[in-house]
């Protein structure tokens, strides 16, 4: 059984501040790895992709990935109550395999 | 460029019932998957269609979903008798490729709720 955890949270950190929201997974083969942001009662969102090892930043986003220790984090910067949402990882081993997704991450940026 | 589109947005049923979604994905979009998503918990896949094909029902449950995919565009899922665990939001989801580099365009859901 493929499997990705995350910590459910919620999450609460100060406006301005750095979140940071982790996921495990347990199938070594994946090769994609994906952050969906998801507001509540709207669908998900794609804010972040990671294919390589390291790290990868896209304005105020920066996503983590560590292939040996089966992990992958973003980390939001300057964090903003709009940034307030569930956050859900996803991983997708290799062709032909599905997008398995977490529980997701609940974040609340108090102003 | 018009997203995932999926209709209706709410539906509420009694148990045993039946119920019918709708889904057309974006222009173009060979890959096609129904998602259930039960509050708290993240989207479960159901089925997955490439064009007019199944890649993947293993998690459908057969004896009382089903899904189509006809012309290879828009695609229905149904759920016939329905029973008070479906309750859910029913996500359509599609995607220009697939393999490496396939990234999940989502629609706005269905919110189902099953009394």
């Amino acid at each position: 059984q493929k499997e990705v955890e995350q910590n459910s949270g919620p999450l609460s950190v100060p406006e301005g501040a750095i979140a940071s929201l982790n996921c495990t997974y347990s199938d070594r083969g994946s090769q994609s790895f994906f952050w969906y942001r998801q507001y509540s009662g709207k669908s998900p969102e794609l804010i972040m992709f990671i294919y390589s090892n390291g790290d990868k930043e896209d304005g105020r986003f920066t996503a983590q990935l560590n292939k040996a220790s089966q992990y992958v984090s973003l980390l939001i910067r300057d964090s903003q109550p709009s940034d307030s949402a569930t956050y859900l990882c996803a991983v997708k081993a290799n062709y032909g395999q599905n997008f398995v997704f977490g529980p997701g991450t609940r974040l609340s940026v108090l102003p | 460029e018009a997203g995932v589109a999926q209709s209706p947005r709410y539906k509420i049923i009694e148990k045993r019932q039946s119920v019918a979604f709708w889904c057309n994905p974006i222009s173009g979009h060979a890959t096609l998957y129904w998602y259930q998503q039960i509050l708290g918990q993240g989207p479960k896949l159901l089925i997955q269609f490439q064009n007019n094909g199944v890649v993947d029902d293993s998690q459908l449950p057969k004896d009382r979903f089903s899904a189509e995919r006809l012309k290879g565009v828009d695609s229905t899922l149904k759920i016939q008798p329905a029973k008070l665990e479906d309750s859910a939001v029913y996500l359509c989801a599609s995607s220009p490729i697939t393999g490496e580099n396939e990234k999940l365009f989502f629609g706005s859901g269905t919110q189902l709720s099953v009394l």
